[in-house]
């Protein structure tokens, strides 16, 4: 199976900061469409889980345009501009190209 | 809107069954494929299950293969996961999500019902 990982258990950031968070497939995410099967979510106490980005760099509807996903091949990013207190969560990506479908351990975002 | 309401979570003991539901709103249910996804307590997500539209093809992982049966009811609007012979490692928060119709993701998710495997 693909495994995902996200190397950071947990990042520190300040409002108004950047940050990035990585995930790493162990193998490619491409498939012959030319599209990446990596998808990022987001998981706040008290609300459903959000998808943020698929396709990796696409956004879906309504997510704010400071969260930017990149990445290609095995490596993938998720930027975060300017951070809001709202943007304090657990953040998790995905891959839909092979089943089973897997999903990273997980970046916890923390105020500093 | 798009609602997700899961059902049927509790407390259970090894060995024993348990059958989730999650009600769908807002949206064409049959149109969509549809799965769920659980998440043990202090940990990451993992997929469980996946069902086709028509219910025809369901997709697990290993460790819920034989033990793990999803299903739905187009005309009510209603998936369910059947779990038989539970483990103390089945204990999580279970989501219902929806596949989006086109791309591969997960596009909307339910606030989760709790499973928990205890003797």
């Amino acid at each position: 199976q693909i495994t995902l990982t996200q190397q950071a258990e947990s990042l520190w950031v300040s409002p108004g900061e950047k940050v990035s968070i990585t995930c790493r497939a162990s193998q490619s995410l491409l498939y012959t469409d030319g599209k990446h099967y990596l998808s990022w979510y987001q998981q706040r106490p008290g609300q459903t889980t959000k998808a943020l980005i698929y396709h990796a760099s696409i956004r879906t509807d309504g997510v704010p345009t400071r969260f930017i996903g990149s990445g290609s091949g095995t490596e993938f990013t998720l930027s975060i501009e300017d951070v809001q207190p709202e943007d304090i969560a657990l953040y998790y990506c995905l891959q839909t190209l092979k089943k089973p479908y897997t999903f990273g351990a997980g970046t916890k975002l923390e105020l500093k | 809107e798009v609602q997700l309401v899961e059902s049927g979570g509790g407390l259970v003991q090894p060995g024993r069954s348990l059958k989730l539901s999650c009600a769908a709103s807002g949206f064409t249910f049959s149109n969509y494929y549809m799965a769920w996804v659980r998440q043990a307590p202090k940990k990451g997500l993992e997929w469980v299950a996946t069902i086709s539209t028509s219910g025809s093809r369901t997709y697990y992982p290993d460790s819920v293969k034989g033990r793990f049966t999803i299903s739905r009811d187009n005309a009510k609007s209603s998936l369910y996961l059947q779990m038989n012979s539970l483990k103390s490692e089945d204990t999580a928060t279970y989501y219902c999500a929806r596949h989006h119709r086109y791309n591969y993701y997960f596009d909307y998710w339910g606030q989760g019902v709790m499973v928990t495997v205890s003797s």
